[in-house]
């Protein structure tokens, strides 16, 4: 498989601040991130599609001055939530594709997650 | 209608049990169908892959994808408890943005 790293795992945050989580893809290129938010008992929420070199594409519903993302290199896209507030306390997962490495392009690798936390 | 049906369980079984896993989807144009499994607070793992229909089997698990049925099933044998967790199927088309739809997730218990 490929490997993909996602940092921080849990962090918490007064009301107001922004928050920044990387994910990196470890020994392969990623052109193309995703960026999840899961529920507790619940599923995985597609927010974005990340793109590198270029404005990532937002789900209906996700705010993107809310949500930030950047892609600026093919090993690392980053989320950044804006002056956040309590409802935006969520698990935050992203996930890369592998579309180099033949058996692996059709399939989705994931980071371990980012708890956040907003007081 | 969801695209992706998951019963979200809980299922407990005990240890040693086959346990058989399902999901059901109504987009004709998925090709390519995984299993996942999700340990609490933690990123998805990928268990298994299957492109189109058909088995596939990898040590405990077999993966059956059914596209006239529109239904997929993962079978764990001789279950063990640390394989206690979320498992969520996930689907694809084949088209360039890979859009991947995911089902709610069933979780199981496999009690010692």
């Amino acid at each position: 498989g490929a490997v993909v790293s996602q940092h921080p795992s849990r962090v918490i945050c007064k009301s107001g601040t922004s928050v920044k989580i990387e994910c990196r893809s470890l020994d392969f290129q990623a052109t193309t991130m995703f960026w999840y938010r899961q529920f507790p008992k619940q599923s995985l929420m597609l927010m974005a599609t990340s793109n590198e070199g270029s404005k990532a594409t937002y789900e209906q519903g996700v705010e993107k001055d809310k949500f930030l993302i950047n892609h600026a290199s093919l090993t690392l896209s980053t989320l950044t939530v804006t002056s956040a507030h309590p409802e935006d306390s969520s698990f935050y997962i992203c996930s890369a594709r592998d579309h180099q490495r033949p058996g692996n392009i059709e399939k989705l690798f994931f980071g371990s997650g980012t708890q956040l936390s907003v007081l | 209608q969801k695209e992706v049906e998951q019963d979200p369980g809980p299922l407990s079984v005990p240890e040693g049990a086959i346990v058989s896993l399902n999901c059901t989807y109504s987009n004709s144009a998925f090709q390519y169908f995984m299993w996942y499994r999700q340990y609490s607070r933690k990123g998805p793992e990928l268990l298994m892959y299957t492109y189109s229909s058909g088995n596939k089997e990898d040590g405990r698990f077999t993966a059956q994808v059914d596209k006239s049925s529109k239904y997929i099933s993962l079978f764990i044998r001789d279950s063990q408890p640390s394989d206690s967790a979320t498992y969520l199927c996930a689907m694809s088309t084949t088209s360039g943005t890979y859009k991947y739809i995911f089902g709610t997730g069933t979780r199981l218990k496999v009690l010692a």
